[in-house]
């Protein structure tokens, strides 16, 4: 079975504050993603990354940046947490075959910045 | 580029009625679609996906859907639904030529599963 595996289910900062949150995949997969998740607007892409030390913006990277260093490995960096960023952050990662597109999810990290 | 609409965003329905979820697309380009749960404080779960050849797809949990591509649309089914079946329902859809870097989620249906 696919793991995919994050940091923390729930974390609690405050604004200003760096804040780091790490996801771990166990199948080599090319691709890791990041989404948040508000209520009513689905997943939004923040980054994602098809290769190590690889990353794309996705549609929503201002105040975000990742880092991917080691394959099974893609971190999620708040430069300077603000309210706004109190969500679900969900980590995904995917094979990057053309028939194997599927997205495998971690179990997410729940944020509230104060 | 690619989007996703789930017109439902709520859904309640009594244990052993059927149940449809439904989900249109549009899209420029061949596409891959999907159907992903998500239970209370947990990630998602692939349901099912389509990636080609026979149009009705049978998931887990006795969930199935049919690609309509004259419709653009992917509604998901279940004949009887259970309490264990409420969750929130993402539909997705990636484009065949970005080899799954893209996913374009929908807003979610909640299903609620009334005794």
């Amino acid at each position: 079975d696919v793991k995919v595996t994050q940091s923390s289910r729930y974390l609690v900062k405050r604004t200003g504050e760096k804040v780091f949150l790490e996801c771990v995949q166990d199948m080599d997969h090319e691709n890791m993603f990041w989404y948040r998740q508000d209520p009513g607007l689905g997943l939004r892409l923040i980054y994602f990354s098809y290769d190590v030390k690889m990353k794309e913006k996705g549609d929503i990277p201002e105040g975000y940046s990742v880092s991917r260093e080691k394959k099974e490995r893609f971190s999620l960096i708040l430069e300077s947490a603000s309210t706004n960023q109190t969500s679900m952050y969900l980590c995904a990662s995917s094979f990057g075959e053309r028939e194997q597109e599927t997205q495998y999810f971690g179990p997410g990290t729940r944020l509230l910045v104060l | 580029a690619q989007s996703v609409t789930q017109l439902d965003s709520q859904v309640p329905v009594f244990e052993e009625a059927p149940v449809e979820l439904r989900c249109n697309y549009s899209s420029s380009v061949s596409v891959y679609l999907f159907w992903y749960v998500q239970y209370p404080n947990q990630g998602l779960q692939l349901l099912l996906k389509y990636l080609s050849g026979s149009t009705l797809v049978k998931g887990i949990n006795g969930f199935e859907a049919e690609f309509n591509k004259s419709q653009t649309s992917f509604h998901l089914r279940k004949p009887s639904v259970h309490i264990s079946d409420t969750a929130e329902y993402f539909c997705a859809v990636s484009d065949e030529d970005n080899y799954g870097q893209n996913f374009v989620f929908g807003p979610g249906t909640r299903l609620s599963v009334l005794p």
